[in-house]
């Protein structure tokens, strides 16, 4: 069966600090992959999304950048975060054939403090 | 512009009571739609979808959905609560390879 991992679960790191999320998705190949937020009382906000390794389509313009240096690697960074990039970021996978049917990891938490 | 609309922010309910979350949404195809549940400090966990045929769908935990076509509804039901459905329930619309969340409604079960 296929699985999602999202570490670290919580995460406090200053401002002007890096970040680096990562997520990984065992069990199926070549999955859609998807980072989004979710800002307290908020719904989610697709950050970014990958249809293939090295393929990153950004939804917002932000501080926030994204990697897929391997087929089931999704990687959330920042070179310097801002207080406004708190909140909880989701992980999800999406299986070509299942189109529209999205996994979601179980999220980080990030505080910038 | 894709968008779903979620008009409850906050609904409580008693234990052992029925239970109805509204979903208006905005596409101007045919929408794929979707149910998703998240407890405190979760990730999501998808209830059920609808992509054609019957307009009722079930889905896991008791939960079904009835997708409204005329009103552009996808208002999900529980004809009794449980004390475990207390949770944030966020309704979806997908198109191309994203989807669109709606704000949430977030559901206390009272004793």
């Amino acid at each position: 069966s296929q699985t999602i991992h999202q570490w670290p679960a919580t995460l406090v790191q200053p401002v002007g600090s890096p970040l680096s999320l990562e997520c990984t998705v065992e069990g199926t190949s070549n999955p859609n992959l998807y980072w989004y937020r979710q800002a307290a009382g908020r719904g989610l906000q697709l950050l970014f999304y990958s249809v293939g390794i090295g393929q990153i389509s950004s939804e917002v313009p932000q501080n926030l950048s994204a990697s897929r240096p391997q087929d089931r690697q999704f990687i959330l960074s920042s070179k310097k975060l801002l207080l406004s990039d708190s909140g909880f970021y989701l992980c999800a996978w999406e299986d070509r054939v299942a189109k529209n049917i999205q996994y979601f990891g179980a999220g980080t938490r990030l505080s910038v403090l | 512009a894709q968008s779903v609309t979620q008009p409850d922010i906050h609904i409580t309910v008693s234990e052992g009571a029925s239970l109805e979350l509204r979903c208006n949404y905005s596409y101007g195809a045919t929408p794929y739609l979707f149910w998703y549940v998240q407890s405190p400090g979760q990730g999501l966990q998808l209830l059920l979808k609808y992509f054609s045929g019957d307009t009722l769908v079930q889905g896991i935990k008791g939960f079904e959905a009835e997708f409204k076509r005329s009103q552009s509804s996808f208002n999900l039901r529980k004809p009794s609560v449980h004390w475990s459905d207390a949770a944030e329930y966020f309704c979806a619309v997908g198109y191309d390879y994203k989807l669109s969340f709606g704000a949430g409604t977030t559901v206390t079960v009272r004793a």
